[in-house]
């Protein structure tokens, strides 16, 4: 079982749409929880970042940590063609080594 | 500033043909990661140097891969020999040392698309 699980899609929404991204993961000592957002040919870029648990909200965009049921969340309000991407969800357990999920494909259909 | 540049941005070579693979990191920055990225197994870590002593490379795949840090701006990966299955996207990253503490971004390169024939 890989530490980190995400489902790679594809995942096709029509514009304005709310898209909703997930992971989930094993490894109990994982602190920061990010997305990171990767277009074709291009590589990945943070988009947020959340320590521990909670809520973190950025324009359109809201993510999500729930480490008792160890899931985590992205939300796209609104969402733009602009937003057709993959996404990556990574964690850390300290010492700046990242796990990635194996992302997922959006895309926004104008 | 430029971000993180990687060279060359393809490479095509045959199978027992080394490959070098080539990395500046943001200038300043105390990290510098190599991660691959395939369709099967996504962005994998491969190691990591902090100033430029490596770290962690429990991720190289294999004796036929070595990467060094021979200065604060420069870095190399190489394969020898190369393999078909070594064909992927090879990304290079660096990032800062926050010592107050929180999450030091990573920021990536735009990556080596590599073909083993």
């Amino acid at each position: 079982q890989k530490e980190v699980e995400q489902d790679p899609g594809p995942l096709s929404v029509p514009e304005g749409a709310i898209v909703s991204l997930n992971c989930t993961y094993s490894n109990s000592a994982f602190q920061y929880f990010m997305w990171y957002r990767q277009y074709s040919r291009k590589g990945p870029e943070l988009l947020m970042y959340t320590y521990s648990s909670g809520n973190k909200e950025d324009g359109r965009f809201t993510a999500q940590v729930d480490k008792s049921s160890k899931y985590i969340s992205l939300f796209i309000r609104d969402s733009q063609p602009s937003d057709s991407a993959t996404y990556l969800c990574a964690m850390e357990q300290g010492a700046q080594k990242l796990v990635f999920g194996q992302g997922t494909r959006l895309t926004i259909n104008p | 500033d430029a971000g993180v540049i990687q060279s060359p941005r393809h490479e095509v070579t045959e199978m027992g043909q080394e490959v070098t693979l080539r990395c500046k990191p943001i200038s300043g920055h105390d990290y510098l990661f190599w991660y691959r990225q395939t369709m099967m197994r996504g962005l994998e870590l491969l190691i990591y140097f902090n100033n430029n002593v490596p770290i962690d490379d429990s991720g190289m795949p294999e004796d036929r891969f070595s990467a060094k840090m021979p200065n604060a701006s420069f870095s190399t990966l190489k394969i020898q020999p190369s393999e078909p299955r070594d064909s992927a996207v090879y990304f290079c990253a660096s990032s800062l040392d926050l010592l107050a503490g929180g999450y030091n971004e990573q920021f990536f390169g735009p990556g080596t698309r590599l073909t083993v024939l």
